[in-house]
């Protein structure tokens, strides 16, 4: 079962910043939070990736809470080509190289003109 | 520097029969993971590869196989195929598949059982 919850769907008006949130209650110490979006059913775009700092590069920012049971990932200046399937996810590590994505239904992100 | 490449990217075949399908990983990953997505399920983890040994696997039936090159080119194959099958195959690849690499996923092959 995925390991994160996210609202199922969120609007945001262009050009405005898109917050995305992300709950992740049960994650483990050495356990990564991933950032995906997905368009029209392509391949799964990489956003970004953190484990307890803040992170950001040139698509967005990473927002993880102190104690890691949460998450916000944002978009600073949302377009309408960013409307999409928006995933967390919790990259689960079973014993020294079994690791895996466990994903799950994901934010689906409309930017409004 | 090229992406995830998968081929085909769209192909059709009849129940019963097999299909492989194709994945070159970016130059210099050697952690080759496929997923499959459906409408129903989402994306669900199948197998990983590393240095050509099957390190990983979900939780599907042995008709889903795989193998990885010594170039760390990557096939996965499907028996027998059922009318659920039918899906976006998705492969991803990350340089040793640890924690802290980023996944980077190809676009996808569509295949329809029909």
């Amino acid at each position: 079962d995925a390991k994160t919850t996210q609202p199922p769907s969120m609007d945001c008006a262009e050009g405005r910043a898109a917050n995305l949130p992300c709950n992740h209650s049960t994650i483990s110490g050495n356990e990564y939070v991933y950032w995906y979006r997905q368009i029209h059913s392509q391949g799964p775009q990489y956003i970004i990736h953190g484990l307890k700092n803040n992170e950001t590069n040139e698509m967005a920012s990473l927002i993880i809470t102190e104690d890691r049971k949460s998450s916000t990932l944002i978009l600073p200046h949302a377009t309408l080509r960013d409307t999409a399937v928006y995933y967390c996810i919790v990259r689960v590590a079973w014993g020294e190289s079994n690791y895996q994505l466990i994903w799950g239904a994901g934010t689906k992100l409309i930017i409004k003109p | 520097k090229a992406g995830v490449t998968q081929t085909p990217r769209y192909l059709i075949k009849t129940r019963g029969q097999q299909v492989t399908l194709s994945c070159s990983p970016i130059s210099g990953h050697r952690s080759v993971s496929w997923y499959q997505q459906t409408p129903g399920q989402g994306l669900q983890f199948l197998f990983e590869y590393f240095s050509e040994t099957q390190r990983n696997k979900g939780n599907f039936p042995g008709r889903f196989s795989g193998r990885q090159f010594s170039n760390s080119r990557s096939e996965m194959n499907v028996s027998t195929l059922e009318l659920g099958d039918s899906a976006l195959y998705l492969c991803a690849s990350s340089l040793q598949g640890v924690p802290g690499n980023t996944i980077y996923f190809g676009e996808g092959s569509w295949l329809t059982v029909v």
